[in-house]
């Protein structure tokens, strides 16, 4: 059980912005938000994650809504190179060390 | 730093042989975890290795195994191969603790299993 929701596809045009949402309703306080992508033949790669406050690298932003139930990942200019499935991951901290779970994700389409 | 290599990165077997496929992690990184990714199941934990020591375990039969060695270096083990077991088997590393520490994933065997 994934327990994010993400749409299954989105589409954008190059060097526009993507806002990229995330559900997460049932999270928990101990839970941090992940996000993975992943390109054409390739492993996943880490992009960001947060747990409360918005998140800024030199990948993306991360915007946590207050109550923390939805999350958006923003790439601020996307490029052909971001196309890719983007994995919203919800994970625990605690002493148990639990791995992490992915769901299907978002295929993100950049147009030229 | 050198990322997550993984060998080979094809393979072909037939049904009821088994494979090994080999991970080696970023350097210091003693953490390793493996994935199997289909198009039907998506990405899938397997288990978790620290210290050649299995700490997590996903729902897999038996036919897989893994192990650890003392470099961090680690190794699954798939016996009596089945049709669905072809997927792309993925191998990641981190510094210490799952739950925290950035996941480095290596680029994956593709196993097909005929």
């Amino acid at each position: 059980d994934a327990k994010t929701t993400q749409p299954n596809s989105m589409e954008s045009n190059e060097e526009e912005p993507v806002h990229l949402p995330c559900n997460h309703s049932t999270i928990s306080g101990t839970d941090y938000i992940h996000w993975y992508r992943q390109l054409p033949s390739q492993g996943p790669e880490y992009v960001i994650h947060g747990l409360t406050s918005n998140v800024n690298n030199r990948m993306a932003s991360l915007a946590i809504a207050e109550d923390r139930k939805s999350s958006t990942l923003i790439l601020h200019r996307a490029t052909l190179r971001d196309a890719a499935v983007y994995y919203c991951i919800r994970h625990t901290i605690d002493s148990g060390n639990t791995p992490l779970v992915f769901g299907k994700g978002t295929r993100l389409s950049v147009i030229a | 730093k050198a990322g997550v290599t993984q060998t080979p990165r094809y393979l072909i077997k037939t049904r009821g042989q088994q494979v090994t496929l080999s991970c080696s992690p970023i350097s210091g990184h003693r953490s390793v975890s493996w994935y199997q990714q289909t198009p039907g199941q998506g990405l899938q934990f397997l288990f978790e290795y620290f210290s050649e020591t299995q700490r997590n375990k996903g729902n897999f039969p038996g036919r897989f195994s893994g192990r650890q060695f003392s470099n961090s270096r680690s190794e699954m083990n798939v016996s009596t191969l089945e049709l669905g077991d072809s997927a792309l088997y993925l191998c990641a590393s981190s510094p210490i603790w799952l739950s925290t520490d950035t996941q480095y994933f290596g680029p994956g065997t593709r196993l097909t299993v005929l």
